[in-house]
């Protein structure tokens, strides 16, 4: 099993650039997210999905868009890049919701993003 | 009030010995509770989910307190291995879909 993947690894855009950040899972999980890290912010939830076909808003999902067409992939779109959105962001899954701890939640290595 | 709010450290400590970290939520109705681990620019992972009645896991013991809203981790005979960033994360809502993670500590443990 390769987990959680996620490309690019790095990637730097400018203002007003659009751009998908992938992320895919091969264990057949359900629920799927999508966080940004930012210094002394931890992690912050942008988007989730509890299965193919259904997301729902985070703590912070202005500026982005998900979709879930497949179980395995769940992709986070950039629509207009800004200086703000300068962060690593973190795709994780797990089987259900995170609870429990028999629902322990993976997370991908993470893309790195700079907007100029 | 932020919604999960820890003590960022660094806590520094030399091999074998014992650190506590600290941690407070402010959702009362908050069900699911975890601490992680992350190391250095790489991911979060899972050290262990906090139960009511606390839980161990070797070296690594923690208690959850829901009167006062508060979560601790407790590591024994620390270890250079143990050095990382150690983040309280709570469920936001019932159905646990949402995690608010803590800023985190830092542990810094030396020879």
């Amino acid at each position: 099993n390769a987990g959680v993947t996620q490309t690019p690894k790095f990637q730097v855009l400018k203002t007003g650039q659009s751009m998908t950040l992938q992320c895919a899972q091969d264990m057949n999980h359900e629920y799927m997210s999508w966080y940004r890290q930012d210094p002394g912010m931890g992690l912050r939830l942008i988007h989730y999905s509890v299965g193919a076909g259904i997301t729902d808003q985070g703590e912070v999902p202005n500026g982005y868009n998900v979709s879930r067409s497949t179980t395995e992939d769940f992709p986070l779109r950039l629509l207009s890049a800004a200086p703000s959105q300068t962060s690593v962001y973190f795709c994780a899954s797990s089987y259900s919701a995170p609870t429990g701890a028999s629902n322990e939640q993976f997370f991908g290595p993470g893309t790195r993003l700079t907007v100029l | 009030r932020k919604e999960v709010e820890q003590d960022p450290g660094p806590f520094n400590v030399p091999e074998g010995a014992t650190v506590a970290f600290n941690c407070t939520y402010s959702n009362s109705a908050s069900q699911s509770f975890f601490w992680y681990r992350q190391d250095c620019r790489k991911e979060p992972k899972l050290l262990m989910s906090v139960y009511s009645s606390g839980n161990e896991d070797g070296r690594f013991t923690a208690q959850l307190n829901r009167a006062s809203q508060y979560i601790s981790l407790l590591i024994r005979d620390s270890k250079l291995s143990d050095s990382a960033t150690y983040l309280c994360v709570v469920a936001s809502n019932q159905a646990g879909t949402a995690l608010i993670f803590g800023k985190g500590t830092t542990l810094s443990v030396s020879s």
